[in-house]
């Protein structure tokens, strides 16, 4: 099992650009999460999915966007990149909520310049 | 909205001593988890725990689950410098799980 898998690991884009962090998971996890790690900071939820087709806002959802087609995969989408969102994004997945145990991706360090 | 305070913000410590992080919240949570991230990684789960007055220990770590469920604590005796990280108390709210701050663990050796 790869577990969750992110791609890109490092990306720098400019201002106004857009694109796509990619997440997959490998364990059939109903439940998929997007979080953002600032320097020296907690993580904070962007989105969250709890099976194909639904998705839900979290804690700091503005400037992105978030689609669940498949069980496996949940992307993250920024449309208009500001440097606000330079950070590292993680991905985590778990089975169910109630015993939510969070498995996470390696992360994707994002900068915008 | 749903908070999960957490303190220290930072701590260094001397290799060999003790260590303590707390994680506190206004209303009663439904279960706490732990979680530890090393420099330059991502967080990995530790422990969760459910009942009140819950304690658990894994070798030189022991978590607790208050009594009223409100608040948590981690704490590591005799540091090593392998316990280097931030350490992530979370909690679930609904569906999804927030995490307090984090504690930054330095140990100098």
């Amino acid at each position: 099992n790869a577990g969750v898998t992110q791609t890109p690991k490092f990306r720098i884009l400019k201002i106004g650009q857009s694109m796509t962090l990619q997440c997959t998971q490998d364990m059939n996890h109903n439940y998929m999460y997007w979080y953002r790690q600032d320097p020296g900071m907690g993580l904070k939820l962007i989105y969250y999915s709890v099976g194909a087709g639904i998705t839900d806002k979290g804690e700091v959802p503005n400037g992105y966007n978030v689609s669940r087609s498949t069980t496996e995969d949940f992307p993250l989408r920024l449309e208009l990149a500001a440097p606000s969102q330079t950070s590292v994004y993680f991905c985590a997945s778990s089975r169910q909520t109630g015993a939510n145990v969070l498995t996470f991706g390696a992360g994707s360090r994002l900068t915008v310049l | 909205g749903q908070q999960v305070m957490q303190i220290p913000q930072y701590q260094h410590v001397q290799e060999g001593e003790d260590f303590t992080t707390y994680c506190n919240s206004s209303t009663t949570l439904s279960n706490i988890q732990w979680y530890k991230q090393r420099p330059g990684g991502h967080p990995v789960f530790l422990i969760q725990l459910v009942k009140s007055g819950e304690v658990k220990k894994q070798k030189r770590l022991t978590f607790q689950f208050g009594e009223a469920k409100k608040n948590s604590s981690l704490h590591i005796t005799a540091t090593q410098t392998t316990d280097v990280g931030t350490y992530f108390c979370g909690s679930e709210y609904g569906n999804k799980l927030v995490f307090g701050a984090g504690t930054i663990l330095r140990v100098k050796s």
